[in-house]
């Protein structure tokens, strides 16, 4: 079945960028999501990415997306303390979202 | 505003209390689902439904019952709990369509003495 994988944790101070990886196992993907988890909240989609694209930018937000080595990242410029959060990945599995294990962001002052 | 709405948000209970989870939306989204989060696993799919009366299971659907009676409402029952289902739960929607982004409630955090 499909598996979406990320590094567990990142850690970035405040006004550096920050990158955050995700690898995905099921190549007949067509959108792939980024969502972010404040704590005590539900998940909040930040931005998705078409995979007939290799870039989406969208303010702070740059998603690159590598189909060939099934890759996907995100990049937040100018990380802010307010950032910091659980950041998911998401793949489209049949009739459900096939999410990874969220990067937990830490931005310090 | 649009919404998906959980209550309650928080519920601690015993082993064997018959409990339901409600989810409601606004948005006159078709599809609706129940995830749950546990810790290093991501979040996991417990049922689904396509629309009224359409409902099917997910990948971890053991001890857990649906129904889609009207197309705002996805409840979500556990009958008989276990510790096993403490957990935190999402219910979410979207328009139909494979590739719709989901739109998703805060969550209800269960714990099951």
């Amino acid at each position: 079945g499909e598996d979406v994988e990320q590094s567990l944790f990142l850690s970035v101070r405040e006004g550096d960028s920050s990158v955050i990886n995700c690898t995905y196992t099921d190549s007949s993907s067509t959108y792939l999501y980024w969502y972010k988890q404040e704590p005590g909240a539900g998940l909040q989609l930040l931005t998705y990415i078409f995979s007939n694209m290799d870039m989406k930018q969208d303010q702070r937000l740059t998603v690159l997306l590598n189909k060939k080595d099934k890759h996907l990242s995100l990049r937040i410029a100018d990380t802010q303390t307010g950032d910091s959060a659980i950041y998911f990945c998401a793949d489209t599995g049949f009739q459900k979202l096939v999410f990874g294990t969220g990067t937990r962001l830490l931005v310090s002052p | 505003e649009a919404q998906v709405t959980q209550n309650p948000r928080y519920l601690i209970t015993v082993t064997g209390k018959k409990l339901t989870v409600t989810c409601s939306q606004n948005m006159n989204h078709e599809y609706m689902s129940w995830y749950r989060q546990d810790p290093g696993l991501g979040l996991r799919q417990i049922y689904y439904s396509m629309n009224v009366e359409v409902t099917d299971k997910g990948d971890v659907p053991e001890g857990y019952k649906v129904s889609r009676k009207e197309k705002r409402n996805f409840p979500l029952i556990l009958e008989s709990p276990s510790p096993n289902q403490t957990s935190l739960y999402f219910c979410a929607s979207s328009t139909w369509g494979r590739n719709q982004p989901q739109h998703f409630g805060d969550g209800t955090r269960l714990s099951i003495l």
